[in-house]
């Protein structure tokens, strides 16, 4: 198994503003995976994070609004840059599973922008 | 990934099993299926996996037909602690490596 930590758990900004999130990780991960889950909908992949290169990033994601860091192999940083009420959403961090079989996620972290 | 199919809402009552449906009719051969659940203000929670045999562990079973277009999940003894959204995910390729494709899911209301 692996345990995943987000900072901060949740937390109120002001749009215009830029929030980082932290994701850290006890073992060493190839892949981390940063999801969105906007309220009262399912997870949505934003991107994939490998140690050493540029984040992948899905259909409709750009790194201008949500650019990435992957400075090891235990560690992730995400950032929603320039803020509007619209993303008001869970941030989640993942890793896959040793053998690739499957995910650990993190627990979340609740965004709201005002 | 291949597309799954689950009907948006199911009850249960506590102690009896509950059985989650899912349709992954274009599934290929070397694609998984996977069943994650989500309770209310956390991140998922792998449940469980499987190619073509049934498989059990200690929190659920995981029932797979013949021919791999569906498969049902199944909680022997449902407790009010299982009320979630129920995910079942069928990856692309043999190893997903944790890249997931989430579709709406089952919310499972289990009731006393």
């Amino acid at each position: 198994s692996a345990v995943i930590s987000q900072k901060p758990s949740r937390d109120i900004c002001q749009r215009g503003t830029s929030l980082t999130i932290q994701c850290q990780v006890d073992s060493q991960v190839t892949m981390m995976f940063w999801y969105r889950q906007q309220p009262g909908q399912s997870l949505t992949l934003i991107a994939t994070a490998n140690q050493g290169s540029e984040a992948t990033y899905e259909s409709g994601f750009v790194i201008d609004k949500f650019p990435i860091s992957r400075p090891n192999l235990t560690f992730s940083t995400l950032t929603v840059s320039n803020m509007s009420p619209e993303d008001s959403s869970i941030y989640l961090c993942s890793v896959g599973k040793t053998g690739g079989m499957g995910a650990f996620f993190g627990q979340g972290t609740r965004l709201t922008v005002v | 990934d291949a597309k799954t199919t689950q009907p948006p809402s199911m009850d249960c009552a506590e102690g009896r099993a509950a059985n989650l449906p899912c349709n992954h009719s274009t599934i290929s051969g070397n694609e998984y299926v996977y069943w994650y659940r989500q309770i209310h203000s956390q991140g998922p929670q792998y449940i469980i996996h499987g190619l073509k045999n049934n498989e059990t562990n200690e929190m659920a079973s995981l029932i797979i037909t013949e021919d791999r277009k569906s498969s049902t999940l199944i909680l022997p003894h449902a407790t009010l602690r299982d009320t979630a959204v129920y995910y079942c995910i069928a990856p692309a390729g043999g190893t997903s490596y944790g890249k997931l494709t989430f579709g709406q899911g089952t919310i499972l209301t289990v009731h006393p």
